[in-house]
């Protein structure tokens, strides 16, 4: 089962940057925090992933806290297309098993 | 190529029927995936293969059956399926296995699968 935490429901103004936090308390030393988006009615979309160090491609930036508990997505400058659910997943007890948990809905307006 | 194809897109099959849904990596991925998605439902695992072979199995009732032909080749073959079964069902794969550096998913668009 999934073993992270997130808000259900976030609202964005487009242009501004949209932090979505993630809770994961469980997670072990050596479990990569994944980040996955799904458009409505589209495959979900992998984002970034980190272990501990903070992360940035030209989608988003990953802030992990020291402690390994807890992590933010940044989208910098959010846009309407960025209207999404969006997965914060950390791996299941074996490798290959990736739990998704019920995300938070990104709705980023005008 | 970073797709991940799925066929059909749509499928009406009936209780009594047997069909198959694919799936197709150029990728090089050895990793494949089978999800399933009810309505406002979070993807749920199903199937891992690892290098054609089946690893993980999330206790899924055998009227749905995995198969991996080859490494580029996904099927997920239905049979005698109940109205409850009705979900988009999601492909997936990788280059490692999910959880490992190399282990991020590319998903297919899915199938959409209706029972009757």
């Amino acid at each position: 089962d999934a073993k992270t935490t997130q808000p259900t429901s976030m609202d964005c103004a487009e242009g501004r940057a949209a932090n979505l936090p993630c809770n994961h308390s469980t997670i072990s030393g050596n479990e990569y925090v994944y980040w996955y988006r799904q458009i409505h009615s589209q495959g979900p979309q992998y984002i970034i992933h980190g272990l501990k160090n903070n992360e940035t491609n030209e989608m988003a930036s990953l802030i992990i806290t020291e402690d390994r508990k807890s992590s933010t997505l940044i989208l910098p400058h959010a846009t309407l297309r960025d209207t999404a659910v969006y997965y914060c997943i950390d791996r299941g007890s074996t490798l290959g098993r990736l739990y998704f948990g019920r995300g938070t809905q990104l709705t980023v307006w005008p | 190529d970073t797709e991940v194809t799925q066929t059909p897109k749509h499928l009406v099959m009936g209780m009594t029927n047997k069909k198959s849904l694919k799936c197709e990596q150029h990728m090089g991925h050895r990793a494949m995936y089978w999800y399933k998605q009810k309505a406002k439902k979070p993807p749920e695992l199903m199937f891992v293969y690892s290098y054609e072979k089946l690893s993980i199995n999330e206790s899924v009732p055998s009227r749905f059956s995995p198969e991996c032909p080859n490494s580029s080749l996904l099927n997920l073959h239905l049979h005698a399926l109940q109205p409850e079964d009705s979900a988009l069902y999601l492909c997936a794969s990788s280059q490692g296995l999910a959880g490992l550096n190399t282990g991020e998913l590319f998903f297919g668009e899915g199938s959409r699968l209706t029972v009757l």
